[in-house]
């Protein structure tokens, strides 16, 4: 079945960057999606990688995929203290024969930042 | 302009109660989902609404859960006769098409049955 794994919790510096990892099971996976929720907020979408990529970079964030491996990870360069949030790994299964489009997500990582 | 909208944002109920979840998705998003969070935990999906196609039902944890939509728009989530571990944050999230196509989250709406 489908399972997505993120550690729980990730505390950084100010201004260090920031990795948090994840791996997923499903090798059908067409985009694999990182969210981010902060304190009594909804899922806000930070960015996303369709799987015949390696590599996205958008602004103090990447995203790195590595398929062999069912890897993924997000950087977030110069960590500020409004980064601090909990960030959900999700991964797309797309199924031909039916109707599936749902995402399976992780528990999600909750980062701190300390000044 | 309009992201996805739910209500009420939190909802107090006692046990064996009828709750009603409501979701309106982005305009012209033909695809809708419904998610829950437990306190602590990741989304665990529940049912998804694909246009005019039958739903994909098989996330819903039991019969006490159903949700309607009409047509591309509106979204109902019931859950009848609620339990205390019916309590979490449900999540609702709508995309252009479905299947590949990114989810743009709602705030989602608090359930505390007591």
């Amino acid at each position: 079945g489908e399972d997505v794994e993120q550690s729980l919790f990730l505390s950084v510096r100010e201004g260090d960057s920031s990795v948090i990892n994840c791996t997923y099971t499903d090798s059908s996976s067409t985009y694999l999606y990182w969210y981010k929720q902060e304190p009594g907020a909804g899922l806000q979408l930070l960015t996303y990688i369709f799987s015949n990529m390696d590599m996205k970079q958008d602004q103090r964030l990447t995203v790195l995929l590595n398929k062999k491996d069912k890897h993924l990870s997000l950087r977030i360069a110069d960590t500020q203290t409004g980064d601090s949030a909990i960030y959900f790994c999700a991964e797309s299964i797309w199924d031909y024969g039916g109707s599936q489009g749902n995402l399976i997500f992780g528990k999600g990582t909750k980062l701190s930042v300390k000044p | 302009g309009a992201g996805v909208s739910q209500s009420p944002s939190n909802k107090v109920t006692e046990k064996g109660k009828d709750v009603e979840l409501r979701c309106d998705p982005i305009s012209g998003h033909t695809a809708l989902y419904w998610y829950r969070q437990r306190l602590g935990q990741g989304l665990e999906f529940l049912i998804y609404f694909q246009g005019n196609s039958a739903p994909d039902k098989s996330g819903l944890p039991s019969d006490r859960f159903s949700a309607e939509r009409t047509g591309e728009s509106v979204s109902t989530l019931t859950i009848q006769r609620t339990q205390q571990e019916d309590s979490a944050v449900y999540l609702c999230a709508s995309s252009v098409q479905g299947h590949t196509d990114t989810q743009y989250f709602g705030p989602g709406t608090r359930l505390t049955v007591l």
